[in-house]
């Protein structure tokens, strides 16, 4: 119930492709899914999250599209850089309530 | 320049012994958290505090203990009892109310020797 189901584990994508990492949920009471970035070595930080009132936002190459009926999520980077090779992480709160994870997206862009 | 200092970077412990990771924020964020992240297994929550002088366990707090003296301390002691803790260890923190995002530190890597 409060699992975040997160694939692919890993992702191999050429320069200028698009990204697609998924996310399912199960618990109905998430109002708030944030997706981390995180480099070698840094913490998570975030890059961009949203409410199940809206079914897309976008901020620059980043977009997310939210299915709230499918009680899924993905993030979409557009036009994948190789300064975009990071791991990736979806997440879901209640708000107030501490933030649930998916285990993790490891993203690799070919130059 | 406010955000999360963890210390030390890297961490080596001995068999049998206890060490103590330290956690400082200086965003005056209510609620602190401590993960542990191993490869493939994403973050696992050991402890977090909403308000000072209490916490609560996450999933794995077995092997760990925390105080909460001060908003902007929140140190995490690895203990004896904890039998597998070489992995990396994240401090992060938050403002409560509405949707805030959290914030995290740079992580310590804790290896035994």
């Amino acid at each position: 119930q409060q699992q975040v189901k997160q694939s692919p584990q890993s992702l191999i994508v050429q320069k200028g492709g698009i990204s697609i990492i998924n996310c399912a949920y199960e618990n109905t009471a998430f109002d708030y899914f944030p997706w981390y970035q995180q480099f070698p070595g840094k913490g998570p930080a975030l890059l961009i999250a949203i409410r199940p009132d809206v079914s897309e936002k976008k901020e620059g190459r980043f977009t997310i599209s939210f299915n709230k009926s499918a009680k899924q999520f993905s993030l979409h980077i557009m036009d994948s850089q190789p300064g975009d090779s990071a791991t990736y992480f979806c997440a879901a709160s209640i708000v107030n309530d501490k933030i649930i994870f998916g285990k993790g997206t490891r993203l690799h862009i070919l130059p | 320049d406010g955000g999360i200092t963890q210390s030390p970077k890297y961490l080596f412990r001995k068999e049998g012994q206890n060490v103590t990771l330290s956690c400082e924020q200086n965003l005056n964020h209510d609620a602190m958290y401590w993960y542990r992240q191993d490869p493939g297994q994403g973050l696992r929550l050991i402890y977090y505090s909403q308000i000072v002088n209490d916490f609560q366990k996450g999933d794995i707090a077995e092997g760990y203990s925390v105080s909460r003296e001060k908003k902007e301390s929140f140190p995490l002691t690895v203990t004896s009892a904890q039998k597998n803790p070489t992995a990396f260890y994240l401090c992060a923190s938050r403002s409560l109310g509405g949707t805030q995002p959290q914030h995290f530190g740079d992580g310590t890597r804790l290896s035994i020797l």
